[in-house]
């Protein structure tokens, strides 16, 4: 499809354990976020790509969090030492170049991490 | 910084019915405002957005906000809901700095 795909949909881990999610955005789209839902929450920034390089990382909670975007398109959020609290669903977001100063950005359907 | 707050956690409304989603904004800079929409197992979708000019802004399924810089409000319209309007609303802003800050969202219910 042409939209933001994000994988795996569905996450269960144990506490302690080393969790990636990816990103796939549209083709083309310069601009990459991620952000964390927690239940009864809006969505809460974590990290902005543009191109290569995380451009604002400040709401990464703590350093058992890192994203990684290596040639400008797919994108991979890493979590260490995962914590019950890092249960959530974990969005992408993509823009155009440009676009994403206006705040218009393209969501996948997220992926729900539980961990028990 | 930039914050929105959405006062109402939850909306009930009969169908036909109109109805208002509240938000607020606050920025210490000029702003862009959107509301996107979260329909059951979908991922969120832009519905309207205001970046300048007109302060009545139109946007997908017959809603429209309207920018109020006096009152820093930007709420949600709609003069008759359908039941396929029943979603989670979220208010957000874009400020002075390259991020987009949610509320924490509407619930809209719509009763048959």
């Amino acid at each position: 499809g042409a939209g933001v795909s994000q994988t795996p949909s569905n996450k269960v881990t144990e506490k302690g354990k080393y969790v990636e999610l990816r990103c796939d955005p549209i083709s083309g789209h310069t601009a990459l976020y991620w952000y964390r839902q927690s239940l009864g929450q809006g969505p809460e920034f974590l990290i902005y790509f543009q191109g290569t390089g995380a451009a604002d990382d400040s709401g990464l909670p703590n350093d058992r969090f890192f994203a990684v975007r290596p040639e400008g398109s797919v994108s991979t959020l890493k979590i260490q030492r995962t914590e019950r609290g890092d249960s959530a669903v974990y969005l992408c977001a993509s823009s155009r170049l440009g676009q994403h100063l206006t705040g218009e950005l393209f969501f996948g359907e997220g992926s729900r991490l539980t961990v028990l | 910084a930039q914050s929105v707050t959405q006062l109402d956690s939850q909306v009930p409304v009969f169908e036909e019915a109109p109805v208002e989603l509240r938000c607020n904004y606050s920025s210490s800079v000029s702003v862009y405002l959107f509301w996107y929409v979260q329909y059951p197992n979908q991922g969120l979708q832009l519905l309207l957005k205001y970046l300048s000019g007109s302060t009545l802004v139109k946007g997908i399924n017959g809603f429209e906000a309207e920018f109020n810089k006096s009152q820093t409000s930007f709420h949600l319209r709609k003069p008759s809901v359908h039941i396929s309007d029943t979603a989670e609303y979220f208010c957000a802003v874009i400020g002075g700095y390259q991020k987009v800050t949610f509320g924490i969202g509407t619930k809209l219910q719509v009763i048959p």
